[in-house]
């Protein structure tokens, strides 16, 4: 079964924080991963990839547990701009296949 | 600018009416997907497109059909057989391999009055 599972939240914190949220996925034969940002009733967009040896874009840092089967997104330095759903998804086949996608994690940064 | 674009932005149905959701891309993706969603849930996916003229069912195809005729263009029928039809409704587009996730339109919203 492909299931991806995310703590809705809301993670409320104030601007300037580190927050970071984490993602576990079903099947430990997955094979590529992602970040994803929506907004409110928006489509969502890439943030970013997530790389078995982990990645950094700018303030936000993503990193992959195989072993345990989880995923974690890092934002440093929280801005208002920040406030959205993050959606963890995963693509559990190599090739032609399809993401399946967690239900999101709601952000709220206050002033 | 290469992009993926749905339309109408919002939608209106009457009970016991098909309706067609537009959805074209210039991106030169090989596939395209639809997704549903509902508030404070995740997406499903409804039916998927890898070529021209062949696509799949995904989770929740019932009530709906496709057609890939176009590399381009991937409409979405809500046939009068969806129950349950307002939703918020997301066509995407990607490279032959999932490695590089997807872009997706802004969507439809569909409401039954």
């Amino acid at each position: 079964r492909k299931e991806v599972e995310q703590d809705p939240g809301p993670f409320n914190v104030p601007e300037g924080a580190t927050v970071a949220f984490n993602c576990t996925y079903s099947n430990s034969a997955s094979q590529s991963f992602f970040w994803y940002r929506q907004d409110c009733r928006k489509e969502p967009k890439l943030l970013m990839s997530v790389y078995s040896s982990g990645n950094e874009d700018g303030r936000f840092t993503a990193q992959l547990n195989r072993a345990s089967q989880y995923i974690s997104l890092l934002i440093r330095d929280s801005k208002l701009s920040d406030s959205a759903t993050y959606l963890c998804v995963v693509n559990f086949a190599s090739g032609y296949s399809t993401l399946t996608f967690g239900k999101g994690t709601m952000l709220l940064v206050s002033p | 600018d290469g992009g993926i674009t749905q339309s109408p932005k919002y939608l209106f149905r009457k009970e016991g009416q098909n309706v067609t959701l537009s959805c074209e891309q210039n991106l030169n993706h090989d596939a395209m997907y639809w997704y549903r969603q509902d508030p404070g849930q995740g997406l499903r996916l409804i039916y998927y497109s890898q070529i021209v003229n062949d696509f799949q069912k995904g989770d929740i195809a019932e009530g709906y059909s496709v057609s890939r005729e176009k590399k381009e263009s991937f409409p979405l029928t809500v046939t009068s057989a969806q129950k349950n039809p307002t939703a918020f409704y997301l066509c995407a587009s990607s490279l032959d391999r999932n490695n590089y996730g997807y872009t997706f339109g802004s969507g439809t919203r569909l409401t039954v009055v």
